[in-house]
């Protein structure tokens, strides 16, 4: 199994991100998405596919379509520049994504 | 608050040992599943073993089975991670993160900040 993500996204801030997050078995497992920033833990941003952890901003948010989920940030801002990972769990797997990049500027 | 904090990283030759740890704070330790995830420099993140809250199931990546044992104790709030073995690849910084309550180890919620583990001759 495998997930896969662009490697790099870059937008300006203000503008929306999007980061896709691919794999065959999205079709029957949820994506969570944790954010990295330089030198820190991950962080949960989405679980299921689309919910928000209490208290992460509303500028996050998640979809689902087929083998494909999304992660959107609206309105990006500097510091939502970090690696971003989708992960879901397989068959007594744990399946990270590869990683991107977000850069803001 | 929910806290986790690892220890015991360091440098190791190949071939050696090295005993991590994670002393967990601000939840029901004994009621959460536990997991070691890794980063290898510059690298994206891996998973390595799992845990359910009671011990009575484990799960290990192919990368570390019969070299890495992940044990925990719920009366010291505490998460283990043995390593045996040790080769230049598992170099990395290791985390502790929570998964769900019971069995629901995959529902990873929240990481320590890490330690790390300089595996080199």
């Amino acid at each position: 199994y495998e997930l896969t993500q662009p490697s790099s996204v870059s937008v300006s801030p203000g503008q929306t991100a999007r980061i896709t997050c691919s794999g065959d078995v999205l079709t029957r497992k949820y994506v969570r998405w944790f954010q990295q920033r330089p030198g820190q833990a991950p962080v949960l941003i989405i679980y299921k596919d689309t919910e928000r952890p209490s208290g992460m901003p509303e500028r996050f948010s998640g979809s689902s379509s087929g083998t494909t989920v999304t992660l959107t940030i609206s309105g990006a801002q500097v510091q939502d520049e970090a690696d971003y990972y989708c992960y879901a769990a397989v068959d007594n797997n744990l399946l990270f994504g590869g990683g991107t990049k977000l850069t803001v500027l | 608050e929910v806290q986790l904090v690892e220890s015991g990283g360091g440098l190791v030759k190949p071939g050696g040992s090295l005993r991590l740890s994670c002393a967990a704070s601000g939840f029901t330790f004994s009621h959460y599943s536990m997991n070691w995830v890794r980063q290898a420099p510059g690298k994206g993140l891996e998973w390595v073993s799992s845990m359910t809250s009671n011990s009575d199931y484990v799960y290990d990546a192919d990368s570390v089975k019969g070299r890495f044992t992940i044990s925990r104790d719920n009366a010291k709030n505490s998460l283990f991670l043995q390593m045996d073995s040790l080769s230049v690849e598992d170099t990395a910084v290791y985390y502790c993160a929570r998964g769900g309550n019971n069995s629901r180890y995959g529902e990873i919620d929240f990481w320590g900040r890490g330690t790390l583990v300089t595996v080199s001759s």
